[in-house]
């Protein structure tokens, strides 16, 4: 089972390079997330998709853009890449927003800019 | 808005000693409640959940309950074990605009040792 998964892993960027994070899943959800997590930070919420053809912004979407492309996939942009988007970037999806719903976590993309 | 609160790490302990990681939250309504485990270079996978008050959550050795009148859920396992070390985040489902969205505290690390 696939789960969530998202590409790439790792990367480098310089700073004002551009570059997409990309993020499917398997289990039929209508719910999509990215976050970041840094130290002492715990996860941030960057954008979300409650559903496909829907995206609305979280706690930190400064500098990011989402695309749901369909149901399955959904991903983040970063256009102009500052080295304060270093950070692990972790993509979720969950099932029709019923309380007590999991949400179920990709295993995350490492991304320094320099 | 809605907020979870847990405490700092790391915690360290020996194998076999009895855990207790705090977490309170603030919610205007009432929102379900997780516990999710990550293990290094993973992402987060959910460890228990309970969705009303009284309600107890337990995996694997671990036990959370919901108690509304103090606004916690701590996590407790009797006897940890090496293979327990991780970095443990309390989250709730919260409802906004009848979209439910997740938000994280900022992690408990765990190490144990033998």
């Amino acid at each position: 089972n696939a789960g969530v998964t998202q590409t790439p892993k790792f990367q480098v960027l310089k700073t004002g390079q551009s570059m997409t994070l990309q993020c499917a899943q398997d289990m039929n959800h209508n719910s999509m997330y990215w976050y970041r997590q840094d130290p002492g930070m715990g996860l941030r919420l960057i954008y979300y998709s409650a559903s496909e053809g829907t995206t609305d912004k979280g706690e930190v979407p400064n500098g990011y853009n989402v695309s749901r492309l369909n149901k399955r996939e959904f991903s983040l942009r970063l256009e102009s890449a500052a080295p304060s988007q270093t950070s692990v970037y972790f993509c979720a999806s969950s099932e029709m927003p019923i309380s007590g719903n999991t949400i179920y976590f990709g295993e995350g993309s490492w991304l320094t800019v320099v | 808005g809605n907020s979870v609160t847990q405490m700092e790490g790391p915690v360290t302990l020996s194998e076999e000693a009895f855990l207790t990681i705090n977490c309170t939250y603030t919610a205007t309504g009432y929102p379900s409640l997780f516990w999710y485990v990550q293990y290094p270079g993973e992402g987060l996978q959910l460890l228990l959940k309970a969705t009303k008050a009284d309600d107890k959550g337990s995996n694997k050795g671990f036990e959370a309950t919901y108690r509304k009148e103090t606004t916690s859920f701590h996590l407790e396992k009797g006897s940890v074990q090496v293979s327990d070390s991780a970095v443990y985040f309390c989250a709730l489902s919260e409802s906004t605009s009848g979209t439910y969205k997740y938000i994280f505290g900022t992690g408990t690390r765990l190490k144990v040792l033998a």
